[in-house]
Order: structure tokens, then C-alpha cells, then sequence
């Protein structure tokens, strides 16, 4: 079972809408929790990285929050535009290995 | 300020044979991390260097080895290459020692198919 699960697999929404994706993990110990985006056929890019007494991170129309005591993230998409179309990774850092979560298919349509 | 460059960007192997494929940090970053990106099992972590030591290692075969240069360029080896190991292999840099605690920057990855 993988120690970092996201949901939903997959999302579509219309442009100008916001939404919410979920992480759940259970990397124990815990070091720190980041959230990248990565388009189609290119590198993740970073939007947000949160250690543990951090619970909300923003990074312009993106918002991450963390309760490190229910094991939880999410990352909010705020008025979303067509560039936000991408895969949106968890990734839940412990003391010494990092567990990826397989990713959120974000599609937004005009 | 130049980004994390991979070469080459794509590859094509035969099964058996052998691949290096090289990383360059962004300009002074010491670390470097290797990871493998399918889409059955997603990212895993390869493993990480620093000063031309690896600090830590992933779950995966000893067909799969690295190194780290003096001036923190990277490269990783696959040998005896299969099937399976058709992936996006993706590199990213750090500032810090530790990549799994400290934000790392990819690269846009070298695809590698091998048939």
C-alpha cells in the first residue's frame, strides 16, 4: 500500500472554478510535505513545501494546508485557468526517504 | 539563471545494453537527486548526492548506479537494461545537503525507451 495517497486520480472543471485535492499520507516519521505541478512531458515544478508546524502555505491562486495530526493535506486551486491543466503530485518527506503520491489529472476546460 | 539541464532528452536502447545519462545542477547547488517516473508506479526516488558522496539510495536494483562529479554534475548508469526500465528519468537540484528536507528543483527529464 502506498504510504501517500491522493484523490481524486483525475478532475475536470471549468475554467474560472476552483477545486480542492487531497493527500493523505502515512510517512511516519514526518519532515515535511510538498506539492508540485507538472505538465505533460516535463519536470514537476514546486508550488508549496510545508514541515510539520506549518498548516497553510500559498503560492499565488494555489493554497496547501497540512493537520499533521490526521495526516492530511490539501492544495485548493483557486479561479482556475486553462495553464492549471497538469498533474499535481504529493510528496511526504521523512527522515530519510521521500514518498510520492500518483498525482491528481487536473484537466480545466474553457 | 540557468535551470537543471538533462541530456540527452531522449534515448532509445536495446534490452541488454547499457545507458549514462547526465545532470547539471543549477549553479551552486551540491546536490543532486535521481528519480524514475512510470506510469505504473509514478515517481520513485533513485537515489541523492552531495559532494560527490550518495547520501541516500531508493529501493531499486544495483543495475542502477550514479556518481557526482567535483563541479556536482551527475550522472546515472543503468546496465543490462530491460523492458521495465523504459521511464522518465528526472534530476533535481539542491541547495542544501539533504534534498528530501529542503526544496529541489527537477529538470525536464530524459526519456528513455528501450525495446
Amino acid at each position: 500500500k502506498n504510504q501517500v495517497e491522493q484523490s481524486p486520480q483525475s478532475l475536470i472543471i471549468l475554467e474560472g472554478k476552483n477545486c480542492t485535492l487531497q493527500c493523505n499520507y502515512t510517512v511516519s516519521p514526518f519532515s515535511n510535505l510538498r506539492w508540485y505541478k507538472q505538465d505533460t512531458g516535463r519536470g514537476p515544478v514546486s508550488l508549496t513545501i510545508m514541515t510539520f508546524s506549518e498548516n497553510t502555505k500559498s503560492n499565488g491562486r494555489y493554497t496547501a494546508t497540512l493537520d499533521a495530526d490526521t495526516k492530511q493535506s490539501s492544495l485548493h486551486i483557486t479561479a482556475s485557468q486553462l495553464s492549471d491543466s497538469a498533474s499535481y503530485i504529493c510528496v511526504v518527506s521523512g527522515n530519510n526517504d521521500m514518498r510520492f503520491g500518483a498525482g491528481t489529472r487536473l484537466t480545466v476546460k474553457p | 539563471k540557468a535551470g537543471v539541464t538533462q541530456t540527452p532528452r531522449y534515448l532509445i536502447k536495446t534490452r541488454g545494453q547499457q545507458v549514462t545519462l547526465s545532470c547539471s545542477p543549477i549553479s551552486g547547488h551540491r546536490s543532486v537527486s535521481w528519480y524514475q517516473q512510470t506510469p505504473g508506479q509514478g515517481l520513485q526516488f533513485l537515489f541523492e548526492y552531495f559532494s560527490e558522496t550518495q547520501r541516500n539510495k531508493g529501493n531499486f536494483p544495483g543495475r542502477f548506479s550514479g556518481r557526482q562529479f567535483s563541479n556536482s554534475r551527475s550522472e546515472m548508469n543503468v546496465s543490462t537494461l530491460e523492458l521495465g526500465d523504459s521511464a522518465l528519468y528526472l534530476c533535481a537540484s539542491s541547495l542544501s545537503d539533504r534534498a528530501i528536507h529542503t526544496e529541489a528543483f527537477f529538470g525536464q527529464g530524459t526519456r528513455l525507451t528501450v525495446v
